[in-house]
């Protein structure tokens, strides 16, 4: 595509419950990454997925955060039993080589909010 | 360790002003460094790429320059508008040894406000 599209846009969910979001990186983009934004911070980074590659986990807050990868395709980032503290924006980014040399396009994120 | 500041943290203006925003960097070492908009409630719009062997980026009003020696990047807008209004994001990718590891370190960004 065009863009990196994320989906859904925004998503309310109760304490306690999974959720699901997704990510489409623009089409040839071989690294992937996964942000995390909570309200009046900065940008926290949280998975990197490069090709084949193992991804790097190191910023995955905790063992109730999980991602996964479509070869060089869509990516899932699961969140279990969610906790009020998860709610952020999650923002999802992708780059053409790896380790962003010709820098990284964003998208509009998803804005979770757990109830 | 990567550490990114961005002075000032906010800045208002009357529309026409022309201003530099601020990012400073500890690890001079660096890959690349990109500058960001974001909107309130929306994702981060890619303004300008600097790699480490150029000196600037021109992209219509915004001009961004890099001196690694020094740790810093400025951002210069020109004949700022209401329309630049946003938060402006310094980002630089991890690097260890002149290869990027691809995680960005980010300023925690300058919130612009030009008025009419």
């Amino acid at each position: 595509g065009a863009g990196v599209s994320q989906s859904p846009s925004n998503k309310v969910t109760e304490k306690g419950k999974d959720v699901e979001l997704r990510c489409d990186p623009i089409s040839g983009h071989t690294a992937l990454y996964w942000y995390r934004q909570r309200l009046g911070q900065g940008l926290e980074f949280l998975i990197y997925f490069q090709g084949n590659s193992a991804p790097d986990k190191s910023g995955l807050p905790s063992d109730r955060f999980s991602a996964e990868r479509t070869g060089e395709s869509v990516s899932t980032l699961t969140i279990q039993r969610t906790q009020q503290e998860d709610s952020a924006v999650y923002l999802c980014a992708s780059s053409l080589a790896p380790g962003g040399a010709y820098g990284y396009t964003f998208g509009s994120g998803t804005r979770l909010t757990v109830v | 360790k990567q550490e990114v500041t961005q002075i000032p943290a906010a800045l208002s203006v009357p529309e026409g002003e022309n201003l530099v925003l601020n990012c400073s960097f500890t690890d001079s070492a660096i890959y690349n460094l990109q500058w960001f908009r974001q909107d309130p409630g929306k994702g981060l719009t890619s303004l300008l790429l600097i790699q480490s062997s150029q000196r600037e980026q021109t992209s219509g009003r915004l001009n961004a320059s890099l001196d690694k020696s020094s740790g810093r990047s400025t951002l210069y807008i020109a004949a700022s508008q209401p329309g630049d209004s946003a938060t402006y994001l310094c980002a630089l990718p991890a690097n260890a040894g002149g290869t990027s590891y691809g995680k960005l370190t980010f300023g925690q960004g300058t919130i612009l406000t030009v008025h009419p």
